[in-house]
């Protein structure tokens, strides 16, 4: 079965530090893959996906960045955090338009 | 641009009633849509999907219906319980060159009386 991994659950970084952030999916191949923030009592705002190795399309722009060194691993990345940064993280992943699955999320804090 | 909202932020009921959550789409090109379930701390879990060729599906106590005329989505839950408490989105996909990407609604909060 395909299941998906997100971690840490819980981050606390320093403003001005670096993040990385880190998603895998296991059970499936060539997936698309997504990063969704979702800010304290908000819907979720799409920040990157991804439709193959290499391949990242921003969706809005701001202090983050996206990888796919292999299929099924997805990272997330700053090199230097604001506190604006804050927020909830998750990953996600499609194998079609039809079926959409969530990790369960990093809750990044920057202080 | 294309959004996807919600007409009411919060909703409480009392255990056993039925609640009728709803969500508004702008995106005439949108042709799936999906419920999820949030609860807090943890990503959203996957509920229920309707394509834009049916107007009515059906889950176990729960049901999706599209009015594609009116744009207009709503989830139902039947016989509601205290685990159903959470926050409710509904997400679009409008399909074409938009392909997974969904567009999210900003959530009703579900709160649920025993």
């Amino acid at each position: 079965s395909q299941t998906i991994h997100q971690w840490p659950a819980t981050l606390v970084q320093p403003v001005g530090s670096p993040l990385s952030l880190e998603c895998t999916v296991e059970g499936t191949s060539n997936p698309n893959l997504y990063w969704y923030r979702q800010a304290a009592g908000r819907g979720l705002q799409l920040l990157f996906y991804s439709v193959g190795i290499g391949q990242i399309s921003s969706e809005v722009p701001q202090n983050l960045s996206a990888s796919r060194p292999q299929d099924r691993q997805f990272i997330l990345s700053s090199k230097k955090l604001l506190l604006s940064d804050s927020g909830f993280y998750l990953c996600a992943w499609s194998v079609s338009p039809y079926g959409y699955t969530f990790g369960s999320g990093t809750r990044l804090t920057v202080v | 641009g294309e959004s996807v909202g919600l007409h009411l932020p919060t909703l409480s009921v009392q255990e056993g009633d039925n609640s009728i959550i709803n969500c508004a789409y702008s995106n005439s090109a949108s042709d799936y849509f999906i419920w999820y379930k949030q609860e807090s701390g943890k990503g959203p879990q996957f509920i229920i999907d309707i394509r834009s060729n049916m107007d009515k599906r059906q889950g176990q106590r729960v049901t999706v219906l599209l009015n594609k005329t009116v744009k207009h989505l709503s989830l139902q839950i039947a016989a509601t319980q205290p685990g159903d408490s959470a926050v409710y989105f509904c997400a679009e996909n409008a399909g074409g060159t938009s392909y997974g990407k969904l567009t999210f609604g900003q959530g009703t909060i579900l709160t649920v009386h025993p």
